[in-house]
């Protein structure tokens, strides 16, 4: 079955620095490819997703990559803010229109 | 419109016992996830119900199930809890699952 392992568990970056957290996964017939962040206390909210026709995502500072054939793909957070410290999670949706999900990321921002 | 409302918030239990969670969708959505949040554990998936229909189901045992009535809300019953039960549960409502999942606050369970 599928199988997503993210990295690294841990980000520290400085305020203003760009962040990038990496996922892979196992099952070539997956095509969905959501992120989430959950802050401290709270829900986990989508930030942004991307299916398996397109490469490249962007919203604002954040965008998604996919690389199809090496079954991979990446978080970019770009001049990063204090609000973008949380745990964010990568998933893969299988071949059922299951979510499997990585092990999550903690960002943290220094001032 | 409304988000997705899950009860209670908060629950103890003792060894043995059984609860009831609840997990009231989104308006709209007609596909309700149920997810385990433990510290270091990640989100894992317990079972997806779309029109009152199991579709899916995690690799938990039997004493973790659920149901889901015409309005779309869901339940998650777990019976004879065990210390190892305790944890996070959040229900996810979308349209149409996997995609754009919405969470609720998520149901504390502490098992003593």
């Amino acid at each position: 079955g599928e199988n997503v392992e993210q990295h690294p568990s841990t980000l520290s970056v400085q305020e203003g620095d760009s962040a990038v957290i990496k996922c892979t996964y196992s099952d070539s017939a997956s095509n969905y490819f959501p992120w989430y962040k959950q802050e401290l206390g709270k829900r986990p909210q989508l930030i942004i997703d991307i299916r398996s026709n397109v490469g490249e995502k962007k919203d604002q500072r954040i965008a998604v990559t996919l690389n199809k054939t090496a079954k991979h793909f990446s978080l970019h957070i770009t001049e990063t803010q204090p609000e973008d410290s949380a745990v964010y999670f990568c998933a893969a949706a299988d071949s059922n229109y299951q979510l499997i999900w990585g092990a999550g990321t903690k960002l943290i921002i220094k001032p | 419109k409304a988000g997705v409302t899950q009860t209670p918030r908060y629950l103890i239990k003792t060894r043995g016992q059984q609860v009831t969670l609840s997990c009231s969708p989104i308006s709209g959505h007609r596909s309700v996830s149920w997810y385990q949040q433990t510290p270091g554990q990640g989100l894992q998936f317990l079972f997806e119900y779309f029109s009152e229909t199991q579709r899916n189901k995690g690799n938990f045992p039997g004493r973790f199930s659920g149901r889901q009535f015409s309005n779309s809300r869901s339940e998650m019953n777990v019976s004879t809890l065990e210390l190892g039960d305790s944890a996070l549960y959040l229900c996810a409502s979308s349209l149409q699952s996997p995609y754009e999942q919405y969470f609720g606050p998520g149901t504390r369970l502490t098992v003593t």
